[in-house]
This record gives C-alpha cells, structure tokens and sequence, in this order.
C-alpha cells in the first residue's frame, strides 16, 4: 500500500547541531509539506514544495531548509539547532490542488538540549 | 489575518454520549473546509470536507456543518466511543495564492467510559 513515513520518530541533539528529517512518500504526490506542532499552536508551515526543484518558504521557515531532488523524498534540515525548534514535526504530501486531502506521516518528536 | 477559532479547548464526555465542536474562521476567499481527527502521536486524518454550497456532510457518526454566511462549522460526534478520543482539527482553505490552508488549534476530546 501507498504510504508516507517519517524518519527518525524521535530524536535528541545538541543546540548548534544540523539535524536532518527524512519524508518519503509512495504515492508519487507533486505536492509536500513540512509542519511544527507545538501546545498553544495549531500546525504551523514550515516549507513547501509543488514538484522536483521547487521549494518555497511556509509561515515559519527560519533556521529551515529542504530540497526536493525528487518526487518521493522532501528532507527536512535544521541548520544549527535551537532549543525553540523543540517540537513535533509533520511531512504531509497531497496530490493536486488543496481540494484534495493531504496525508500526514506519523510525526517526528525532536528534542533540542 | 486569516485565522481559525475551535471551541471548546477541551472536552470530556460520557461513553455514547453525543457532543459539537465548534469552529469560526475568517479566512477569504474561501476554498474548502476540512475536519481532522488525530489521534495522539499520530499524524491527522481528514474526516470530511466542506465546500462553499455544502451545508451537512456525514461519515458514519461524524456529521459537519457549515454556514458559509456566518463562517462557522460544527462536528457533531454522535453515540460517542473511546476511540473517538483524539483531537479534531479544523483546517480552511483559502482559494488561490501560495498553499493557504490555516489550522486551528483543536478540541482536545476526551471520551471516559
């Protein structure tokens, strides 16, 4: 079965550390997304991306980055962490315009020390 | 600013007891409206969708509504179940423009038998 999965689901560093989050998705979406969610907030976006090559900045992209060198895969990278980037981060991928569903991963607790 | 209310925070109800969430936006143009369920620590689900001409949608137990006029839309969960202990996430769309979806930040339901 088409899936997307999320890679670590949970993971500790050091502030300073670049950190990297692994999406992969089987169902050959376009469209892929990076959201934080925090207590207080509703999910909140991070980065974007329509296709291969394109990215664009979501609502709190600083100290972000992600690439997209392919369909399945939109790796999510934390420069130098923070302690405010502590948080749970979700991949979600859609295909389509927004009338459609977008379909989260599981999630991935980081933990920044 | 485009923004969406959920009421209330949190909620406990009874074992097949029935209850509504709430949810007010102010997001425009407006594009769809989407209910999800996430179950803790997991990725949300969508439950339903609402577009502009569509008053009541149903999924099984779970009946949306939304006023399109007013900028409202309620979940009614009924005969309620403890697997319907989750948060439920209420997400608009606003049409064209970069990806528009703002999330609120959630009912926090919590079924007790």
């Amino acid at each position: 079965d088409a899936e997307i999965t999320q890679s670590p689901r949970h993971k500790i560093t050091e502030t300073g550390r670049q950190v990297t989050l692994a999406c992969h998705q089987t169902w050959n979406h376009n469209n892929m997304f990076w959201y934080r969610q925090d207590l207080g907030h509703g999910l909140r976006l991070i980065h974007y991306s329509y296709g291969v090559q394109d990215t664009n900045k979501g609502e709190v992209s600083d100290g972000y980055s992600v690439s997209r060198s392919n369909t399945e895969d939109l790796p999510l990278t934390l420069e130098s962490a923070a302690s405010s980037q502590t948080s749970v981060y979700f991949c979600a991928s859609r295909p389509g315009t927004d009338e459609n569903e977008q379909f989260f991963g599981p999630g991935t607790r980081l933990t920044v020390l | 600013k485009n923004q969406v209310e959920q009421s209330p925070q949190s909620l406990i109800i009874l074992e097949g007891k029935n209850c509504t969430l709430q949810c007010n936006y102010t997001v425009s143009p407006f594009s769809n409206l989407r209910w999800y369920k996430q179950d803790t620590g997991r990725g949300p689900v969508s439950l339903t969708i609402m577009t502009f001409s569509e008053n009541t949608k149903s999924n099984g137990r779970y009946t949306a509504t939304l006023d399109a006029d007013t900028k409202q839309s309620s979940l009614h969960i009924t005969a309620s179940q403890l697997s319907d202990s989750a948060s439920y996430i209420c997400v608009v769309s606003r049409r064209g423009g970069a990806d528009g979806l703002t999330f609120g930040k959630g009912t926090h339901l919590i079924i007790q038998p």
